[in-house]
């Protein structure tokens, strides 16, 4: 079974508008964490926003906000006007074990996001 | 912040040579590397996960003798792509927990396999 699962392989957004890209986990695990990472054609991954299973509140990154739905087991970014540079592949990833080293970091399939001008 | 340099950026080599690929921790100790496969358009497999001064943690499916892993020191983690062949042509990326939450990523590798 998945652990996580992006259902939007690609979305196209107008400049400025908000877009949301969803995300559903599975884990067993009481402890977690969740992240999402922007990726760029330069093949880097950079990290945009994290939540963590025991935080209330939902993570906000400038722009960029995590509804986190832990009945749902879902962590859904949301990106508020958007820019042309937000024109990249988004990864949604979980983080399961909670000693140090033992750690696993899974990742979802991806959405690639375009913005139109 | 943590910053984790990755080298090569990109190499080409030819079918049954072997490739190294380097990740450093440039300013904060990396205990555990986590090693990364992508192919095109797909998601980021893990590979394996390397701690300090230990054998590295391989994931199923991953051939341990055809991917040797070294983490020596606290800021220096290589991957060795042996004999390498075509169908090892991907990006391979490594990352490091640089804070109490996150981790850094190196800048990625492109390996194409002639």
């Amino acid at each position: 079974a998945q652990k996580i699962t992006q259902t939007q392989p690609g979305m196209f957004v107008q400049e400025k508008e908000a877009v949301t890209l969803d995300c559903t986990y599975d884990t067993s695990d009481q402890s977690y964490g969740l992240f999402w990472y922007k990726q760029p054609s330069s093949g880097e991954m950079i990290f945009l926003i994290y939540q963590g299973s025991y935080d209330e509140q939902n993570a906000t990154e400038g722009r960029y906000s995590l509804n986190f739905q832990k009945a749902r087991k879902s962590a859904n970014l949301v990106i508020s006007a958007s820019q042309l540079g937000d024109s990249a592949m988004y990864f949604c990833a979980m983080r399961e074990g909670r000693s140090f080293g033992n750690e696993k970091l899974t990742f979802g399939t991806g959405t690639r996001l375009t913005i139109i001008p | 912040g943590a910053v984790v340099s990755q080298h090569p950026s990109w190499v080409i080599c030819k079918s049954g040579t072997s490739v190294k690929i380097e990740c450093r921790s440039l300013d904060f100790q990396a205990t555990t590397m986590f090693w990364y496969r992508q192919f095109p358009k797909q998601s980021l497999m893990l590979m394996a996960t390397s701690n300090e001064g230990s054998k590295a943690t391989y994931e199923q499916g991953v051939e341990k003798d055809k991917f040797l892993i070294n983490h020596a020191s606290l800021t220096l983690s290589t991957l060795t792509v042996t004999s390498a062949h075509p169908e090892d042509s991907s990006f391979y990326i490594c990352s490091s927990r640089g804070s109490n939450y996150g981790y850094t990523f190196g800048s990625g590798t492109r390996l194409t396999v002639v």
